[in-house]
């Protein structure tokens, strides 16, 4: 069975740098996209980014100029970073598998909060 | 972007009864890159359906999909009392993915 773990800070204050990863165990790792999206009261769901089995990435326009994605697959691991956070990134944020998400991480609570 | 908007915002039944959910895209899409989620209250999302009509592993076949070009639907043939929770749709085609407002399915 699949598992999305994820953890990273979940207080930040304004102009800091958001971090999370999520470790990938029980399945293959190289052969599918990986994805983060988030949840905030503002907006809903809304996609932020993944990363394809080679690395390349393709972002949100909305906030592209601040992510980061990366990978080690060697460890099966995927990263989030988002810098200069403010507010209005507060949120739950998810990694998962795939465009259409079958497999998702339990969710960060991620606070912006000077 | 593509702006996927759902209706009802909220919509009342009665268990045992049918559900049809609606999203409607701003521009036409290509069905294969629809999906939809339940997300329950403290829960990720849960994919059900995907490629417009494709069932993901383990979901009942009283959920169904269905659409083309900018309407696609969601059907809950016969509601069952889990199903009285949030549904989302989703976009995969075209970069930005997005997601729909979600509609609340509430008991009658």
């Amino acid at each position: 069975q699949v598992l999305l773990k994820q953890w990273g800070a979940g207080l930040l204050k304004p102009s800091e740098t958001l971090s999370l990863t999520c470790a990938v165990s029980g399945g293959s790792f190289s052969v599918y996209y990986w994805t983060w999206i988030r949840q905030t009261p503002g907006k809903g769901l809304e996609w932020i980014g993944e990363i394809t089995q080679s690395g390349n990435t393709n972002k949100n326009p909305a906030l592209k100029r601040r992510v980061t994605i990366s990978m080690d697959t060697s460890n099966k691991q995927f990263s989030l970073q988002l810098s200069s956070v403010t507010v209005a990134d507060t949120g739950l944020y998810y990694c998962a598998r795939g465009g259409a998400s079958d497999q998702w991480g339990q969710g960060t609570l991620v606070t912006v909060s000077s | 972007e593509i702006v996927l908007t759902q209706s009802p915002g909220t919509l009342s039944l009665s268990p045992g009864e049918r559900a049809t959910l609606s999203c409607r895209a701003s521009q036409p899409l290509s069905s294969s890159y629809i999906a939809w989620y339940q997300q329950e209250p403290g829960q990720a999302p849960r994919l059900l359906v995907y490629g417009s009509s494709s069932r993901a592993t383990g979901i009942p076949d009283r959920f169904s999909g269905s659409g083309s070009g900018t309407d696609f639907t969601l059907t809950i043939s016969r509601l069952e009392p889990e199903d009285f929770v949030v549904y989302y749709c989703q976009q995969f085609g075209y970069s930005p993915y997005t997601f729909g407002q979600g509609t609340k399915l509430e008991i009658k």
